[in-house]
């Protein structure tokens, strides 16, 4: 079946570092990729998609690449804030559902 | 816009009763909407799938008596915990999605704690 496999965390980074979180996944065919951002206490909130091979979705300074050829969409921020700090799920969807990574928890200080 | 919402937000009920967790799309028509149960510190699992005016289809392993899921319009499913028992105890997603393609966006409802004394 379908997996996904996310860099476990928790990371923790100095305000306005480089921030990368790795996601492959491997499914049947060629699923839609998705980032979501989850706050303490809260839901889900999607972050940004892409649904094809080297489409790049971003949002809010976050973007990542549909890489087909290392089935990856890793997540990038170039200069992460305090706010940033959260746990962020990378997801592919193939079929009637999405299929989650375990989580990475994100923790930024000034 | 794509606004979720469940209610409650947080329950507390005593082992042995019932509770009913509601998920609505406040802006947009949910042709179909999913049910997630996520333990502390982990990912989401995927109880079951609901489409309008149909019966739920339940991933493998999850009791679809125990979990009951009722769909009855385009903007509200629920998710009845029946004889709760304190394993029951975890966060409550729900998800909606405007069409039945794997390719649109589902939208996370703000979760439900659910907790069996």
């Amino acid at each position: 079946g379908d997996s996904v496999t996310q860099m476990e965390g928790p990371v923790t980074l100095s305000e306005e570092a480089f921030l990368t979180i790795n996601c492959t996944y491997t499914a049947t065919g060629y699923p839609s990729l998705f980032w979501y951002v989850q706050y303490p206490g809260e839901g889900l909130q999607l972050l940004l998609k892409a649904t094809k091979a080297d489409d790049k979705g971003s949002n809010k300074g976050f973007e990542a690449t549909y890489r087909k050829e290392t089935t990856s969409f890793h997540l990038e921020k170039g200069s992460v804030q305090v706010s940033d700090s959260a746990v962020y799920f990378c997801a592919g969807g193939g079929g009637n559902k999405l299929t989650f990574g375990t989580g990475t928890q994100l923790k930024v200080e000034l | 816009g794509a606004v979720v919402s469940q209610h409650p937000s947080r329950v507390i009920c005593k082992s042995g009763t019932s509770v009913k967790i509601e998920c609505r799309s406040l802006d947009f028509q949910a042709t179909t909407m999913f049910w997630y149960r996520q333990f502390p510190k982990q990912s989401l699992m995927l109880m079951a799938t609901s489409n309008e005016g149909s019966k739920a289809t339940y991933e493998q392993g999850v009791e679809k008596d125990k979990f009951l899921i009722n769909h009855a319009s385009l903007t509200l499913s629920t998710l009845t915990v029946t004889s709760a028992h304190p394993e029951d105890s975890s966060f409550y997603i729900c998800s909606a999605r405007h069409g039945r393609a794997s390719t649109d966006t589902q939208y996370f409802g703000p979760g439900t704690r659910l907790t069996v004394l």
